[in-house]
């Protein structure tokens, strides 16, 4: 099984962009999709991104998705940042034996 | 709309065993794969299980293999885990969750508290 890595905090003034990096540490990062779901405190998750690039409807487009083969990695950027934004975020994946994992999490914060 | 509702959360003590229920309403239940994902107190999220539309195939993270087993009953829309010889690392909030065609966890349940304590 592979993991992915994700700083534990971001943090921006509002208006100012933030990228969210979640590195895959086995495999490549293009073997399987990437979603990013966003927590708010006493909240069950919801997704901003699927399909490592694509949004639901309903998510603003400042938020956007990518992979980077380079790096193996994937990115969530928030761009216009809103108080709204502040939650974690958990960045998903699954391995091809159908386990999935999950980041540990970032706080993204708006000062 | 799509709802999902967890229940037959509580406190039990190390070792003994507690079932768990996700009632779905809002959409064809025996058409979606089903999880348990759980997240223990401040920390992230943990994939448990996950079990196929129909029920045929069923896949869990290693922690909890051999002692929770995931099932569902199309007939009631319902989802369960079954979480047996329970230690202090299971305590958590269990959330049920779809997924859809794009293996994306679509949407969760709001969870419901396991706490595992002597």
């Amino acid at each position: 099984n592979f993991m992915l890595a994700q700083p534990h905090s971001v943090s921006g003034s509002p208006g100012k962009t933030v990228t969210i990096s979640c590195t895959r540490s086995s495999g490549s990062i293009a073997r399987s999709y990437v979603q990013w779901y966003q927590q708010r405190p006493g909240s069950a998750p919801t997704t901003v991104i699927y399909e490592n690039d694509q949004r639901p409807s309903g998510v603003p487009d400042r938020f956007s998705g990518s992979i980077d083969s380079s790096s193996n990695s994937a990115s969530l950027t928030i761009s216009g940042l809103s108080t709204e934004d502040e939650a974690d975020y958990y960045c998903q994946s699954a391995d091809t034996t159908m386990t999935f994992v999950f980041g540990g999490g970032t706080k993204v914060t708006v000062l | 709309q799509v709802q999902l509702v967890e229940s037959g959360g509580g406190v039990v003590q190390p070792g003994k065993s507690l079932r768990l229920s996700c009632a779905a309403s809002g959409f064809s239940f025996s058409s979606y794969a089903v999880h348990w994902v759980r997240q223990a107190p401040g920390k992230g999220l943990e994939w448990v299980a996950l079990t196929s539309f129909d029920g045929s195939n069923k896949y869990y993270a290693d922690s909890v293999k051999g002692r929770f087993t995931i099932s569902r009953d199309s007939s009631r829309n319902t989802l369960f885990l079954q979480l047996n010889s329970l230690k202090p690392d299971d305590t958590a909030v269990y959330f049920c969750a779809r997924m859809n065609e794009d293996s994306t966890f679509d949407h969760w349940g709001q969870g419901t508290r396991v706490t595992v304590s002597s």
